[in-house]
């Protein structure tokens, strides 16, 4: 059963770029979260997609978006690209109706440089 | 608002001794609460958690942590560590009754086993 996938693993942009990146979630799992991960830092929520729709948004700026496709993936979009966006971006998966269990699950993540 | 606060960035241990990572929280609502840990280049792992059952959770590696509501904490602990434990362990938190909800993360502590 393969878990949280993401691509591509390490991606380099300018200043000013657009950049996409992927996730395909747990089988069975149909709610995508999206995390930013500056360095020595902690995850911040970015957003989810539950049913192709954003459901929840974390204090981020219009520049990233998202979107969910009807086999459940995910991907995430950021435009204008500046310095500081410069991090590792997780993916997380959860079935979002199933209230006992709990856990989300983690991708290995993306990181993103931006030069 | 929710959040986490860990207390401590780098905690050193000696292998064989307590590991001891301290995390308070705070939170209008009964919380749902985790331990997470990253291993270098990699995406994050559920260590345990804790969702309004037993107050002492035992997790995977031999870690468990203790939710004390009086004194809003819920600090990790293994009672010998290995080589092996030396990785970033994050604290978050949750609302509870939504599984999928956002999770909000500490700034992580940097574990490091002395030989």
């Amino acid at each position: 059963d393969a878990g949280v996938t993401q691509s591509p693993t390490h991606l380099i942009k300018t200043r000013g770029q657009q950049v996409t990146l992927r996730c395909s979630p747990k089988s069975g799992h149909d709610t995508v979260s999206w995390y930013q991960q500056a360095l020595g830092q902690g995850p911040q929520f970015i957003f989810q997609y539950y049913e192709e729709e954003e459901r929840q948004r974390g204090n981020f700026p219009d520049r990233f978006s998202g979107h969910q496709f009807p086999n459940y993936s995910s991907e995430l979009n950021v435009n204008a690209l500046l310095l500081g966006d410069s991090a590792l971006y997780l993916c997380a998966s959860i079935r979002g109706q199933d209230t006992r269990s709990y856990e989300q699950y983690f991708g290995p993540g993306t990181r993103l440089t931006v030069t | 608002a929710q959040s986490v606060t860990q207390l401590g960035s780098h905690v050193s241990v000696s292998e064989g001794a307590l590991v001891l990572l301290r995390c308070n929280y705070s939170s209008s609502v009964p919380p749902y609460l985790f331990w997470y840990v990253q291993y270098p280049n990699q995406g994050l792992q559920l260590l345990l958690k804790y969702t309004s059952a037993a107050t002492l959770v035992k997790g995977i590696n031999g870690f468990e942590a203790e939710f004390k509501k009086s004194e809003t904490s819920f600090h990790l602990t293994k009672p010998s560590a290995h080589m092996s434990d030396a990785a970033e362990y994050f604290c978050a938190v949750s609302p509870s009754g939504s599984s999928a909800s956002k999770i909000i993360f500490g700034s992580g502590t940097r574990l490091s086993i002395r030989p």
